[in-house]
């Protein structure tokens, strides 16, 4: 079964700096990533996907990732964040898990941006 | 484009009585889910429906039930409410179920046991 760890729950950037969230996953194959924003009070949104081919992965909103598979890591990175980037951000691996092929999410980085 | 709708957005019960949301998606897709999410606990399948007519058990099932009411509506019912059932409640939808499907989601619902 597959699972993905985020290991910070709160990051906290000033404006305009750059920013990396973490991401780490378990499966055994080449796995499906996704990245995932929630604005407070919100649902959540995609922000970019991997699922082959290219490992630096081009999403909305300046966004982008890079899938290592040594490191098992599907960081998420902006070369730099605006204020409206505050939020909680979500990684989410899909492979088999109990019967289902579901992704599962990681428990969120919450994002502070200082001004 | 209204993509996921829940209703009621908020809503608060008392312990023991019953509630369902709904949830409905314009986008044609098969698959839909409901979530929860807890902080610190990130979101946890409740319940999924792979397609019109089936539905599945989630990581944390005890205490709901669901009804696919036909493709575009999926609603969550909780028979007795209890307060370890206070959360945010998400339905999301999908083209299909799989590992590669990004997912839709609604805005939530906030709901409070007391």
């Amino acid at each position: 079964a597959q699972s993905v760890t985020q290991p910070d729950i709160h990051i906290t950037v000033s404006e305009g700096a750059s920013l990396e969230l973490r991401c780490n996953y378990s499966y055994g194959a080449t796995p499906y990533l996704f990245w995932y924003v929630q604005s407070p009070g919100q649902g959540l949104q995609l922000l970019l996907k991997y699922f082959s081919g290219d490992t630096l992965v081009q999403g909305i909103k300046g966004f982008e990732a890079e899938f290592k598979r040594s490191q098992s890591s599907f960081n998420l990175r902006k070369p730099s964040v605006h204020w409206s980037d505050a939020a909680e951000y979500f990684c989410a691996v899909g492979g088999p898990s109990g019967g289902s092929y579901i992704p599962t999410f990681g428990r969120g980085t919450s994002l502070i941006v200082h001004p | 484009n209204a993509g996921v709708t829940q209703t009621p957005k908020f809503q608060v019960l008392k312990t023991g009585q019953s509630m369902t949301l709904q949830c409905a998606q314009d986008m044609n897709h098969n698959s839909m889910y409901w979530y929860r999410q807890d902080p610190g606990m990130g979101l946890r399948l409740i319940y999924y429906s792979a397609s019109e007519g089936t539905t599945d058990k989630g990581e944390v099932p005890n205490g709901y039930n669901v009804s696919r009411l036909n493709k575009r509506e999926f609603s969550l019912r909780l028979e007795s409410a209890a307060p370890s059932q206070t959360s945010v409640y998400f339905c999301a939808s999908s083209v299909l179920e799989g590992p590669n499907q990004p997912q839709h989601f609604g805005d939530g619902t906030r709901l409070s046991i007391l």
